[in-house]
């Protein structure tokens, strides 16, 4: 199976940097993506990693380290609109296909 | 481009009932996946269909069934409703790439009473 750890709630200061943690463990490692849920609303695609370093997409950057199971995101100059729930999920090979696989969630609260 | 839509939005059902829940892909994408999401949590993985068959599943009991047709439309089909089974199901579609990131509907929200 697949075991996928986040941090269940942060709290950061608008205009601050805050980093969410991830770190998984599974058979068949096939990319690791993370989403962005506001309360009522559908996951929605914030970034993919698949090879080890970093990705930068505006003010939100994702990392990945393979060999030690482990991502993280970073969102700068918080704002209060991210207050949301960041969902980090594992892409893994079963059977040849390519499934996806979420841990619970990490809910961030950006005060003023 | 139209998104991935689902319906109901909300739907009420008994112990013991069925329940079929309804997707239409985004225009473009071939795979389609099942997700529940109970409150707090994040999305678990039920199933998944490309060209019509089941090629990946979670560890959800057989109760709990799909189909896809040709149009990429999908179903998720649930028997003998259980109080469980009461959360957020939501349907993602996306290309079959393997870094192709899924695009999810707004999700039907099922009580069991």
């Amino acid at each position: 199976g697949q075991n996928i750890d986040q941090p269940t709630e942060m709290t950061a200061t608008e205009g601050a940097i805050v980093q969410i943690n991830c770190t998984y463990q599974t058979s068949g490692f096939n990319g690791l993506f993370w989403y962005q849920q506001h309360a009522g609303e559908a996951p929605t695609f914030l970034s993919y990693n698949v090879l080890d370093g970093l990705e930068e997409k505006g003010r939100f950057s994702s990392f990945l380290s393979r060999s030690k199971g482990y991502s993280y995101l970073l969102l700068k100059e918080l704002q209060m609109k991210d207050s949301a729930s960041y969902l980090c999920a594992v892409r893994v090979v079963q059977t040849g296909a390519n499934n996806l696989f979420f841990g619970t969630g990490t809910r961030l609260t950006v005060i003023p | 481009e139209t998104g991935v839509t689902q319906s109901p939005t909300h739907l009420i059902k008994t112990r013991g009932q069925q329940v079929t829940l309804r997707c239409s892909s985004q225009s473009g994408h071939n795979t389609v996946s099942w997700y529940q999401q109970a409150l707090g949590q994040g999305p678990q993985f039920i199933f998944q269909y490309y060209r019509e068959e089941e090629n990946g599943r979670g560890n959800f009991p057989p109760r709990f069934s799909g189909l896809q047709f040709p149009n990429y439309s999908s179903e998720l089909n649930v028997n003998a409703l259980e109080l469980d089974d009461s959360a957020l199901y939501l349907c993602a579609s996306r290309t079959m790439g393997a870094n192709s990131p899924l695009h999810f509907g707004n999700g039907t929200r099922l009580t069991v009473t």
